[in-house]
């Protein structure tokens, strides 16, 4: 059977206010990094990425914020909707592995009405 | 939008046989990976493959896993002889180049009983 998952940190925003997902990365060597999305059921869903030579990318009501001191990868929400509601990771790779992903644990993201 | 598809949706089988998961990856692109997520864990890489043959593998990727492109668009996982450990979902992904969003497909859930 399938095994018992682990337990999720959890966000809980108002819709409208501003999200905050925060990621710590292990590999000093990566490079490239990404956020997906993941509805109930579905793939991962990519919303930005940031490669190391950055320190900040924005999108479409996402920025992802990356610093390499800390090894450490945020995701700001602008202005949450309630279609945003879903487990948010991060993702690393690097050069040196053949630019496989090592995926963090996960946030879930739940938006308020 | 081109997207990349996996059959089947859901595949449940009996320890100790064989299961074949199928995918389509996006036509242009030349990486494909596997990564398979048990329930309510995170996504972990299980293979690479590029140009015909396996560029990295996990440790999950023993030896009762292979893949196979059989043709120019399908991209298969086989395990040998299943067991319960096997049981999660198993995603396909592709990019054209490395260091690039990967594509990921809905996958396919395996339950093996």
């Amino acid at each position: 059977g399938e095994s018992v998952g682990l337990h999720l940190p959890t966000l809980s925003v108002q819709e409208g206010d501003n999200s905050i997902i925060n990621c710590a990365y292990s590999n000093s060597a990566s490079d490239y990094f990404i956020w997906y999305k993941q509805e109930s059921g579905k793939g991962p869903q990519f919303i930005i990425d940031i490669r190391s030579n950055m320190d900040k990318r924005q999108g479409q009501r996402v920025t992802v914020l990356l610093n390499k001191t800390v090894k450490h990868l945020s995701l700001q929400i602008a202005a949450t909707q309630p279609g945003d509601s879903a487990v948010y990771f991060c993702a690393e790779s690097s050069m040196d592995s053949s630019y496989k992903l090592i995926f963090g644990s996960g946030t879930r993201l739940l938006v308020r009405p | 939008e081109p997207e990349v598809t996996q059959t089947p949706s859901h595949q449940v089988t009996q320890m100790g046989q064989e299961v074949i998961l199928r995918c389509v990856p996006i036509s242009n692109h030349l990486y494909f990976y596997w990564y398979r997520q048990i329930l309510g864990q995170k996504v972990e890489f299980l293979v690479s493959f590029y140009n015909n043959e396996i560029s990295e593998k996990s440790e999950i990727f023993d030896d009762q896993f292979s893949v196979e492109r059989p043709d120019g668009s399908n991209f298969t996982l086989k395990i040998r002889s299943t067991k319960l450990e096997d049981s999660a979902m198993y995603f396909c992904a592709s990019t054209q180049e490395t260091a690039n969003e990967q594509f990921f497909g809905p996958g396919t859930r395996l339950t093996v009983l």
